[in-house]
């Protein structure tokens, strides 16, 4: 088991309200990175936080935002939710960042459920 | 989008037999990886092998990787029922940052 905690594990919403998905990464890891899990589905990058800052972003409307705080927990937030945003939501944390770097494994948490109704 | 494609997309054998995951995928690569998923849940890393690398073991695990073919594939020896689960494969492209690009997955059920 990783030390990335996902908050909460399930969560029902009604489509139109707007949601907030936390992630704790391991201790040291300054790198956080959100991705979507559709049923039957490989993740999707949404985005990728690097102290503090946007630092990489996939193919998601802008109603799906995110913060880094100084302690590099992340939240994930969800406007105006569809139902096609019902999937898995895992964080990942990992230590370093930069292609110069190359990457190292990723550490994900156990995901958020998120049905939209 | 999805950068790899494993295959199959699903395999059954029975315990004690060997188990082989194929990963195609698009762009040039720094690394790939392949990751584990029970049931839905969170993923778990089980092998890195660089793009200057070829061939890698850990355990009962063995990866091979030939970037002139952009290929990868995942052989588990002597498989349990424990190992039935979904395996992702992930590239981590030549990019200005560094970030996962996982395929479909292959889910493999192995019966006792």
């Amino acid at each position: 088991e990783t030390g990335v905690t996902q908050s909460p594990t399930h969560l029902i919403k009604t489509r139109g309200q707007q949601v907030t998905l936390r992630c704790s990464s391991q201790s040291g890891h300054n790198t956080v990175s959100w991705y979507q899990q559709a049923l039957g589905q490989g993740p999707q990058f949404i985005f990728q936080y690097y102290r503090e800052e946007e630092n990489g972003r996939g193919n998601f409307p802008p109603r799906f935002s995110g913060l880094q705080f100084p302690n590099y927990s992340s939240e994930l937030n969800v406007n105006a939710l569809e139902l096609d945003d019902s999937a898995l939501y895992l964080c990942a944390s990992s230590p370093g960042q930069g292609a110069s770097m190359g990457t190292t494994e990723a550490f994900f948490g156990q995901g958020t459920r998120l049905t939209v109704v | 989008s999805q950068q790899g494609e494993e295959d199959p997309q699903a395999l059954s054998i029975q315990e004690g037999e060997n188990a082989t995951m194929n990963c195609s995928y698009k762009t040039s690569i720094n690394n790939l990886q392949w990751y584990r998923q029970n049931s839905g849940r969170g993923l778990v890393h089980l092998i890195l092998i660089r793009s200057n690398e070829r061939e890698k073991h850990s355990g009962r695990l063995r990866v091979t990787l030939d970037t002139s073919k952009k290929s990868s594939s995942l052989l588990i020896t002597a498989s349990r029922a424990a190992d039935t689960a979904s395996y992702f494969c992930a590239t981590d492209a030549r990019s200005g940052y560094s970030t996962l690009t996982f395929g479909k997955g292959t889910m493999l059920l192995v019966s006792p």
